[in-house]
């Protein structure tokens, strides 16, 4: 199974901040990894898929990047609503398998 | 819009059984393959099952095969997801969620839409 480790677990940042959060992969995934974005008691949202297609109705503020093993969501700019805990998926071989989580929270 | 909504978790005894259902609407039901992903404190969030858009195949975690199964009814727009011989671990938030792409054959895909959760607490 491949393995999906998320760096830092958490991160502390004020509004306006540039963040970029790390995910990498036990195994080559080549661009086949998706971020999530949860907020408490809710169910997580696709952000970004194929490491660097924003979904539909995302903010143009959330980039990702990477291939192979390596990966990485930007957030340009941070606004109040972004204050999250952000996943990384691999959809490259079963089972997916997701990141732990890096929870981003408010300085 | 795309909606999907859970029903049927609880609070069972180890060695107990559940099934859980999610409803679907806003979107062809029918074409799009379905997923099941549990969400703990522990460990976070795991991938349980896979079904293909026509039911013809599915695919579970290892640490559910043989005991939970996963269906769907077409004409009823609703998945579900039976677990037999409930364990400790199984205890857990379920989503179910959808496939990103149509017609995927093999669930290799992002979930662009997820429900509400139900809560599956198994204890003694």
């Amino acid at each position: 199974d491949i393995q999906m480790t998320q760096s830092p677990s958490s991160l502390s940042a004020s509004v306006g901040d540039r963040v970029t959060i790390t995910c990498r992969a036990s195994q080559s995934i080549r661009t086949y990894l998706n971020w999530y974005q949860q907020k408490p008691g809710k169910a997580p949202e696709l952000l970004i898929f194929a490491a660097s297609n924003l979904q539909s109705g995302g903010p143009s503020r959330f980039s990702g990047s990477g291939s192979e093993t390596d990966f990485t969501l930007t957030i340009s700019s941070l606004q109040p609503e972004d204050f999250a805990t952000y996943y990384c998926q691999q959809s490259y071989s079963p089972p997916q398998s997701f990141g732990q989580g890096t929870k981003l929270e408010i300085k | 819009q795309v909606q999907l909504v859970e029903s049927g978790g609880g609070v069972v005894q180890p060695g107990g059984s559940l099934r859980l259902s999610c409803a679907a609407s806003g979107f062809t039901f029918s074409t799009y393959g379905m997923h099941w992903v549990r969400q703990t404190l522990n460990k976070g969030l795991q991938w349980v099952s896979f079904m293909r858009y026509d039911g013809s195949n599915t695919y579970y975690a290892d640490s559910v095969k043989g005991r939970f199964t996963i269906s769907r009814d077409n004409s009823k727009n609703t998945l579900y997801l039976q677990m037999n011989s409930l364990r400790i671990e199984d205890t857990a938030v379920y989503y179910c969620a959808k496939d990103q792409r149509w017609l995927q054959m093999e669930g290799l895909d992002a979930f662009d839409f997820w429900g509400q959760g139900t809560m599956v607490t198994v204890s003694s």
